[in-house]
This record gives structure tokens, sequence and C-alpha cells, in this order.
């Protein structure tokens, strides 16, 4: 078990690109979430999976995000067209959901994004 | 909505104080609460998750206790050391096994 796994650790783009983080769960975890921090706050929750469905989305997630989860295993998250507005920590977390309950959730180390 | 908050932001205190860490919840239907430890750059480590059913779940040096009747949650460090220093972060589930929602954190630093 290496742990939930986030690539890049950083990314600075310049405003209008697209960026694309890739978050690897832990395997056996069937629930994968992304949160989206910025300074002095906690996670806001922004989308999640169960295996390769897409179960919900935050209204914070505009058209120009999107995730996927093509196999139930690694996600990947894209903006397009990147704001300023958009630099924060992007956090990548997994679950094992069984039986009805809900594992504790384990993050990853999240990507910063800089937006400039 | 459920709203998570904790208070104070920042607590300093010297290394040795026993503390408690508060967070409180609007909306007491919760099926369980979890504590998190965030170190600057990092992502989140829980620490503990208390189920809806228990009042209190105890790791090592914590302690976490829950009273959903008044929408509260403790954190008790005993014997605070300078490893204690990071911020803690309490978040509730919006359903049975769903999403978080975190309150913003407390940021504790631990003096030597």
């Amino acid at each position: 078990d290496t742990g939930v796994s986030q690539d890049p650790r950083h990314k600075i783009t310049k405003r209008g690109q697209n960026v694309t983080f890739r978050c690897d769960p832990i395997s056996e975890h069937n629930r994968l979430y992304w949160y989206r921090q910025t300074l002095g706050q906690g996670p806001e929750f922004l989308t999640y999976f169960q295996n390769e469905a897409q179960l919900e989305k935050s209204r914070l997630l505009s058209d120009r995000f999107s995730a996927e989860r093509p196999k139930g295993s690694f996600s990947t998250l894209e903006i397009q067209r990147t704001e300023q507005g958009d630099s924060a920590m992007y956090l990548c977390a997994s679950s094992f959901l069984r039986q009805g309950h809900n594992s504790p959730l384990h993050f990853g180390n999240g990507t910063r994004l800089t937006v400039t | 909505k459920q709203e998570v908050t904790q208070i104070p932001a920042a607590l300093s205190v010297p290394e040795g104080e026993n503390l408690v860490l508060n967070c409180s919840f609007t909306d007491s239907a919760i099926y369980n609460l979890q504590w998190f430890r965030q170190d600057p750059g990092k992502g989140l480590t829980s620490l503990l998750l208390i189920q809806s059913s228990q009042r209190e779940q105890t790791s090592g040096r914590l302690n976490a206790s829950l009273d959903k009747s008044s929408g509260r949650s403790t954190l008790y460090i005993a014997a605070s050391q300078p490893g204690d220093s990071a911020t803690y972060l309490c978040a509730v589930p919006v359903g049975a096994n769903s999403k978080l929602t975190f309150g913003k954190g407390i940021t504790l630093s631990v003096r030597p």
C-alpha cells in the first residue's frame, strides 16, 4: 500500500492554458474524490467516483472542469482555459465502500496549481 | 446546508500542555465525524473517525469526542509536542457515505 499518489506536485501555467492532473488511489479503494483547497480554507468538494461512475459533481465544478476515471482505477482532472481563480491545491482522496459503510478517506499530497 | 466551524483559527501553546481543539456543526444528523491533520504544503492525514453511535475514539495521545445533540466534537491532545504543530481539520459527511464538509481548520503551534 503506497497511499494515494498525485502527479504533478506543482504546476505553473499561464492563463488560458489547459492542465491535467492525475490521481492514483489506494489499489483496493473503489471510491475516489477530488477536492480543492485555497489558503486558509478547508478542502471543498468537487466530484467523486464509485468505480468508474461519476456519482456527484459540485456546483464549483464549472464547464471548464472535467474528471474521468475510465477503468475505475486512476483518475484525471482537467481544467480548460485556466483562470487565475483556479489557483489552488487540488487534492485527491480515496476510500472503500463496503456493506454500506465508508472507510476513512485517505488523501494524496495534492497538486498545487498556480495560474499566472 | 451543513456548516462546520472551528474556532479559534490559530493556537499557540508551550510544549507539554494538554489542549482541546473544538469543532461545531449545524446539522446534528451526521453519520460520523473525522479529524484530519495537515502539514504545510501536504495532503490530509486521517487521525480519528467517530461513528455517530460512538461517544469517543482514542489513538495514542489523541482523544476525540462527539456530542451529536449539541453539534460539537473535540480533539484532545495530551502532552503536546513540537511535532504536533500542524493544521487540524474536522469534517462530516453530507449523507451516509458521501462527500465531506470541512471546517477551515485550526493551526496549532507548539513552542519548545
